[in-house]
């Protein structure tokens, strides 16, 4: 079955620090991984995209990282705002069939 | 600017009886879905289509029932047979038809919390 599972469930940081939120995947064969951002009671917007073949992007704050070997992917927030707080949901995409899996989503809590 | 609008943003029902949210896009993508959100759990494909007057079901499609009569619309009706309707609905498009299209993110609107009592 192709899962996608997030960790942690849910993180409080202060503002100013970094964070690094963890996206492991069963999901075969792999076509790519996004990593979302979904403000409270709004859609999910895309940060960024990764296929098997790169390793690293970046986007402004937001670093998202894809071991395709140990299928495993992180998001890093440096020096968070305010404005980080939301939930942050990583998709797999694969190639047959042509769907999705989501995640459960890690609810980022940035304080003053 | 383009986007995805959804209406309403809450919908109260009661048990019983159908409900249909809205769903429109004027990105003229060719692609739309909808999914469900319930609290802790990842997105739930209920149906989506990737063409004019044709769909295919998701993950979920029991107690629900769509249309794509327009390229812009993809309205989704929440019916009586579905056992746990109250949920955060997603409606989403997408520039290309494939899924796991790399240039084409899925495009969210701000969902509809419908409940049901």
């Amino acid at each position: 079955k192709n899962q996608v599972e997030q960790s942690p469930q849910s993180l409080i940081i202060l503002e100013g620090k970094n964070c690094t939120l963890q996206c492991n995947y069963t999901v075969s064969p792999f076509s790519n991984l996004r990593w979302y951002k979904q403000d409270t009671g709004r859609g999910p917007v895309s940060l960024t995209i990764m296929t098997f073949s790169e390793n690293t992007k970046s986007n402004g704050r937001y670093t998202a990282t894809l071991d395709a070997d140990t299928k495993q992917s992180s998001l890093h927030i440096t020096a968070s705002q305010l404005s980080d707080s939301a939930s942050y949901i990583c998709v797999v995409s694969y190639t047959n069939a042509g769907k999705s899996t989501f995640g459960d989503g890690t609810t980022l809590t940035v304080k003053p | 600017d383009g986007g995805i609008t959804q209406s309403p943003k809450y919908l109260f029902r009661k048990e019983g009886q159908n409900v249909t949210l809205s769903c429109e896009q004027n990105l003229n993508h060719d692609a739309m879905y909808w999914y469900r959100q319930d609290p802790g759990q990842g997105l739930r494909l209920i149906y989506y289509s990737q063409i004019v007057n044709d769909f295919q079901k998701g993950d979920i499609a029991e107690g629900y029932s769509v249309s794509r009569e327009k390229k812009e619309s993809f309205p989704l009706t929440v019916t009586s047979a579905q056992k746990n309707p109250t949920a955060f609905y997603l409606c989403a498009s997408r520039k290309n038809r494939e899924h796991s299209s790399y240039n084409s993110p899925l495009h969210f609107g701000n969902g509809t919390r419908l409940t049901v009592t």
